[in-house]
């Protein structure tokens, strides 16, 4: 069974620049997450969708971050413009419906200058 | 709203040595809990979970027991290899709910 793709795996932009990255979920969950991972802490969610409807945003800094799932598969989140404090990993995971265990990606490193 | 605490690290251990990485939730209900490892450079990858009050997990030689009366979900290896260093995350989770993880400890093995 694939598992979680995500790309690119790693990203270096300056500061206002913006930055779009792509996750494809395991075939077949319905359920899409973003997690934002600082060096040295626990991920936070960012975003949870469920096919293609948003569940949970609330910790999404909505000024700069944006998401969408289109057909309720593959998941795009951007960062527009990026600050370097968004230096982070960014994890993509995604779950069956109404089941808990998620199932991550590899995630993106991004590192802004 | 619901929470995870686990022992801070960084835990640094021998080869063959046993560990015990401590961990408590407070939910409002009783959630799924499981511990995910981030190997070096890797993803995170779920190594073991319970879903229900006295259920053992298990995997790689480690265990946790869901203790619903101390809200604990202890992580547990009897001889550590030096293959297990990595960051080990304690996570709860409800049905459809975002899952709650913990800071994260950060375990080496040494030879």
């Amino acid at each position: 069974e694939a598992g979680v793709a995500q790309s690119p795996r790693y990203k270096i932009i300056e500061k206002r620049q913006s930055v779009a990255f792509w996750c494809n979920p395991i075939s077949g969950h319905a359920t899409l997450y973003w997690y934002q991972q600082i060096l040295g802490q626990g991920p936070k969610l960012l975003i949870q969708f469920q096919n293609n409807g948003v569940v949970d945003d609330s910790q999404l800094p909505k000024d700069r971050f944006s998401a969408e799932r289109l057909k309720g598969v593959d998941s795009t989140l951007k960062i527009q413009p990026a600050k370097l404090e968004d230096s982070a990993v960014y994890l993509c995971a995604s779950s069956l419906e109404g089941v808990t265990e998620a199932f991550f990606g590899q995630g993106t490193r991004l590192t802004v200058v | 709203g619901d929470s995870v605490t686990q022992m801070e690290g960084p835990v640094t251990l021998s080869e063959e040595a046993f560990l015990t990485i401590n961990c408590t939730y407070t939910a409002t209900g009783y959630p799924s809990l499981f511990w995910y490892v981030q190997y070096p450079g890797e993803g995170l990858q779920l190594l073991l979970k319970a879903t229900k009050a006295d259920d053992k997990g298990s995997n790689k030689g480690f265990e946790a027991t869901y203790r619903k009366e101390t809200t604990s979900f202890h992580l547990e290896k009897g001889s550590v290899q030096v293959s297990d260093s990595a960051v080990y995350f304690c996570v709860g989770g409800q049905g459809a709910q975002k899952l709650v993880f913990g800071q994260g400890t950060r375990l080496t093995i040494n030879p």
